[in-house]
């Protein structure tokens, strides 16, 4: 079943813009993490946000929490190529012990 | 430090044969996962081991797949036959503690991708 839902399915976008992604969950959190994916590769790990957070950074990362309308945001700054990659969202539900992934963002980044 | 080593890179077998992967974690890695990962679509998780127990499997056809973790370092995922539907990429993930592994980043492999047909 799935808990976060990305929104847009897909963005594309010039080089050096912003990029920014969302996603929206259902039930109370513990806490929430994004992941890239490159093509043909593995997830690798961006940021985890928990519960009691309202705003993390990570280089040109901005991850935003909004619990009262249980969503999330992901901002990349000043998009470069290499950032063409699946972007997911994957959150918890408090008392559970596993993560569910959201179906993802294809950002594709023009240059 | 060594990342998630997964084998085989890719397969392709026919309906109704049998396939293995294996996963080997990250050394000291409590907490191993297999997703499964249909094109288009977010990884699905099929089986959480702790050392080598089964924290949850709810989402494993049993009838068809099992998954062992033998010593709490390696694991293999087993699909027993195989249908058209089972196309798909297999990650393996692992993660450090497990106590409370949602608060924990995850750390994954290159996958396996499976083509049934």
């Amino acid at each position: 079943s799935q808990q976060g839902e990305e929104d847009p399915q897909a963005l594309s976008i010039q080089e050096g813009e912003n990029a920014t992604m969302n996603c929206s969950y259902k039930t109370s959190i513990n806490n929430l993490q994004w992941y890239r994916q490159n093509s043909g590769r593995g997830l690798v790990h961006l940021i985890l946000i928990r519960s009691n957070e309202r705003e993390k950074h990570s280089g040109r990362l901005r991850v935003t929490l909004d619990t009262p309308k249980k969503s999330s945001s992901l901002l990349i700054t000043a998009s470069r190529a290499a950032d063409t990659a699946s972007y997911f969202c994957a959150t918890d539900k408090e008392g559970a012990q596993k993560l569910v992934f959201g179906q993802g963002t294809r950002l594709t980044i023009n240059p | 430090e060594a990342g998630v080593a997964q084998s085989p890179r890719y397969k392709i077998i026919e309906k109704r044969q049998s396939v293995a992967f294996w996963c080997n974690p990250i050394s000291g890695h409590a907490t191993l996962y297999w997703y499964q990962q249909i094109l288009g679509q977010g990884p699905k998780l099929l089986i959480q081991f702790q050392n080598n127990g089964v924290v949850d499997d709810s989402q494993l056809p049993k009838d068809r797949f099992s998954a062992e973790r033998l010593k709490g370092v390696d694991s293999t995922l087993k699909i027993q036959p195989a249908k058209l539907e089972d196309s798909a990429v297999y990650l393996c993930a692992s993660s450090f503690s497990g106590v409370k592994s949602t608060n924990e980043k995850l750390f994954f492999g290159s996958g396996t991708q499976l083509s049934v047909l």
